[in-house]
């Protein structure tokens, strides 16, 4: 089966702080995609940042970064000088039908970590 | 505004009644998905569109669900004699035909059924 584990239900940090949330997840390709997307509170859901497996590099986005361990299957997501707005869901995903063609787009979420930075 | 787009944001409805939402996805994105969110989970997916042909259909969509996207741009999803456990965001997301681009959601409709 494909899942994705996220194992923090909730995470709180300090204004200005580095916050690190956890993913996991399984699969049997070798090239695939990894996303980390946000959720505010009653607003979209947005892309914060993606991986492609195939990279050995890390990805980064500002004061957003991942590190990925592809053996290990973990994808975590690095906040770095954590602001207010970045309280938010955040939801890691992935497309287990990435080599198959067709609907290779259709995303596995995990459940989410609620993210609080305070001030 | 050229996000996706959904209407209406918040619906309540009787038990037993149908339900329609529609999503209008950024204009040059030929994929568009269907996904339910219920409280503390991630969203599943419902099913999937490229331009007009529904390509794949989740066991979660029961035959009480059923969506379009005629003419290939906007879609609508349809819940017929809706049960409380239908409660939940609904959520539209389109993208490019381009591996490894981001889909883009909408803001959901939050379905209430009482």
């Amino acid at each position: 089966a494909q899942t994705v584990t996220q194992s923090q239900p909730e995470m709180s940090v300090q204004e200005a702080e580095t916050v690190t949330l956890s993913c996991t997840y399984d699969t049997s390709e070798n090239n695939y995609y990894l996303f980390w997307y946000k959720q505010p509170p009653s607003r979209q859901m947005i892309l914060v940042i993606r991986q492609e497996a195939y990279k050995q590099q890390n990805a980064t986005e500002n004061r957003f970064s991942v590190n990925f361990q592809k053996a290990a299957k973990s994808f975590s997501l690095k906040i770095s000088d954590s602001q207010l707005g970045d309280t938010a869901m955040y939801f890691c995903a992935f497309p287990p039908n990435f080599n198959s063609g067709g609907s290779n787009y259709k995303l596995t979420f995990g459940k989410g970590t609620l993210l609080t930075v305070n001030p | 505004d050229t996000g996706v787009s959904q209407n209406p944001r918040h619906k309540i409805t009787k038990r037993g009644q149908n339900v329609t939402f529609r999503c209008d996805p950024i204009s040059e994105h030929n994929r568009l998905y269907w996904y339910r969110q219920t409280l503390g989970q991630g969203p599943e997916f419902l099913t999937y569109f490229q331009n007009e042909a529904q390509l794949e259909k989740s066991r979660l969509l029961s035959d009480r669900f059923s969506a379009e996207r005629p003419k290939g741009s906007f879609s609508t999803l349809e819940i017929q004699r809706t049960e409380q456990g239908d409660s939940a965001m609904y959520l539209c997301a389109s993208s490019p035909a381009v591996l490894g681009t981001e889909a883009f959601f909408g803001q959901g409709t939050r379905l209430t059924v009482v």
